[in-house]
């Protein structure tokens, strides 16, 4: 199994300009994380799907930001426009909450790293 | 509202020194810990959760609800422990809120 798989593993842009992050989960797994992390305030998270349905997105800091999960294989993270202030490193997380298997078990992705210039 | 502290950005000791990276928690419902580590250019993983009571790679926590405290310890500690480490909190939203990190450095 290759794990959680995100792409791009970096990605630099101007201002103003739309980005789209993209996920990949482990197959099986029915819940998604999308988590930013950055020096000042560590790992936050964003949203949280369950069976391709957004739970808690109260994490999302603005309108700029929105998710999506058309299907349980894939999930995008877009930014427009994105700001310099986006900048940091964006990690999906899977993990499945079926019978003894609760969201400690996430199984994280290697990251994106964005920056805004 | 739920909250991970995290008070040391880094940390250093010397190899063979003892460690612990201090973490305190803030949650008004029954809480579930973790710690999470990050080697360099690996993934986030899960190192322990408080429920196992269990030590891997040497690291033991221990649940303090008096203190609401969750340090993360080991006696001797290694050059390979050198990363970054994350606590966290299970809601019982089955969120994951995590602190801002402690990168510890194993001096050899």
């Amino acid at each position: 199994d290759a794990g959680v798989i995100q792409s791009p593993r970096h990605e630099v842009t101007e201002m103003g300009q739309e980005v789209t992050l993209r996920c990949k989960p482990i197959s099986g797994h029915n819940s998604l994380f999308w988590y930013r992390q950055t020096m000042m305030r560590g790992l936050e998270l964003l949203i949280y799907f369950n069976n391709n349905v957004p739970i808690d997105d109260s994490g999302m800091p603005e309108d700029r930001f929105s998710a999506k999960m058309p299907n349980a294989s894939f999930s995008t993270l877009k930014i427009q426009p994105s700001e310099p202030r986006d900048s940091a490193v964006y990690f999906c997380a899977s993990s499945s909450t079926k019978g003894s298997d609760p969201p400690e078990r996430a199984f994280f992705g290697q990251g994106t790293r964005l920056t805004v210039v | 509202a739920q909250r991970v502290t995290q008070p040391e950005k880094l940390l250093s000791v010397f190899k063979g020194a003892p460690v612990e990276l201090k973490c305190n928690y803030s949650y008004s419902g029954s809480p579930e810990l973790f710690w999470y580590v990050q080697y360099s250019r690996q993934r986030l993983q899960l190192l322990l959760r408080h429920i196992s009571r269990e030590s891997i790679k040497g690291f033991t926590a221990d649940l303090n609800k008096g203190e609401t405290s969750f340090h993360l310890k080991k006696p001797f500690a290694q050059e390979e422990d050198s990363a970054m480490y994350y606590c966290a909190l299970l809601t019982g939203a089955n969120n994951l809120f995590f602190g801002t990190g402690t990168r510890l450095t194993v001096i050899p």
